[in-house]
């Protein structure tokens, strides 16, 4: 069965850089035909698609985050990881991970989600 | 402020159907099948439930549909169970400069 598992601090400063991994069991990161998103959520708000990456090194990235983003992929540990820099407090939100590439959709759509873990940008 | 429109709540008695809609423009939702919608209970992991805008992936129930005529997409589950009850989010492969994938607002279901 496949898990994703976010983990990186739950507190980062104004203008710090936010760090964020996700480790992927029981499915390859290298299987060419996966792609790795990141979502996030506002506190009450909606869901917000951040970007994803191919193992390969391809990555898309919203046009709204792509200034302070960047994205890897550690095959070696199996994980994915984002940088997102100078954040802001409107950057607090609810981080999740997941694998896109099995459906018809491509990358646009993610059967596997991790289970989230909550940032907080505050001094 | 979303890009695709989702009604803010809807709600239902259990064993009715219920209709969730989606708009969004002919650069998203109406230029595109790449439509999925998904459950999300709040503290849990989003669960995908249509894909291609009206797949339904193995394991999901066929209670669930969707459709898209035009620039709008629809989600509806039939036979309403109380542990439907929860947040339902659309998605919408976008097209532009740089593509991207852009969401609902989500809509709270209430199994009454």
């Amino acid at each position: 069965q496949v898990h994703l598992q976010e983990s990186g601090p739950g507190l980062v400063r104004p203008s710090q850089t936010l760090s964020l991994t996700c480790t992927v069991a029981g499915d390859s990161i290298s299987d060419r035909s996966l792609y790795w998103s990141w979502v996030r959520q506002h506190p009450g708000l909606g869901l917000e698609w951040i970007g994803y990456i191919h193992y390969a090194g391809n990555t898309y990235f919203n046009p709204s985050l792509k200034s302070r983003l960047t994205m890897s992929v550690d095959t070696s540990k199996n994980q994915f990881s984002l940088r997102l820099t100078s954040v802001t407090a409107a950057d607090t939100a609810v981080y999740f991970c997941a694998r896109g590439g099995l459906s018809a959709d491509g990358p646009w759509a993610f059967d596997i989600w991790g289970q989230g873990t909550m940032v907080t940008v505050s001094s | 402020q979303s890009a695709l429109t989702q009604p803010a709540s809807v709600s239902g008695s259990p064993g009715q159907s219920i209709t969730i809609s989606c708009t969004g423009t002919r650069s998203d939702i109406g230029g595109y099948n790449y439509v999925s919608w998904y459950q999300h209970h709040p503290g849990r992991a989003p669960k995908l439930i249509i894909s291609g805008a009206r797949d339904r992936p193995s394991g999901v129930s066929s209670r669930f549909s969707g459709s898209k005529s035009g620039n709008t997409a629809s989600l509806t589950i039939s036979g309403l169970q109380i542990e439907d009850e929860s947040d339902y989010y659309c998605s919408s492969y976008a097209s532009g400069s740089t593509p991207r994938l852009v969401f609902g607002g989500g809509t709270k279901l209430t199994v009454l």
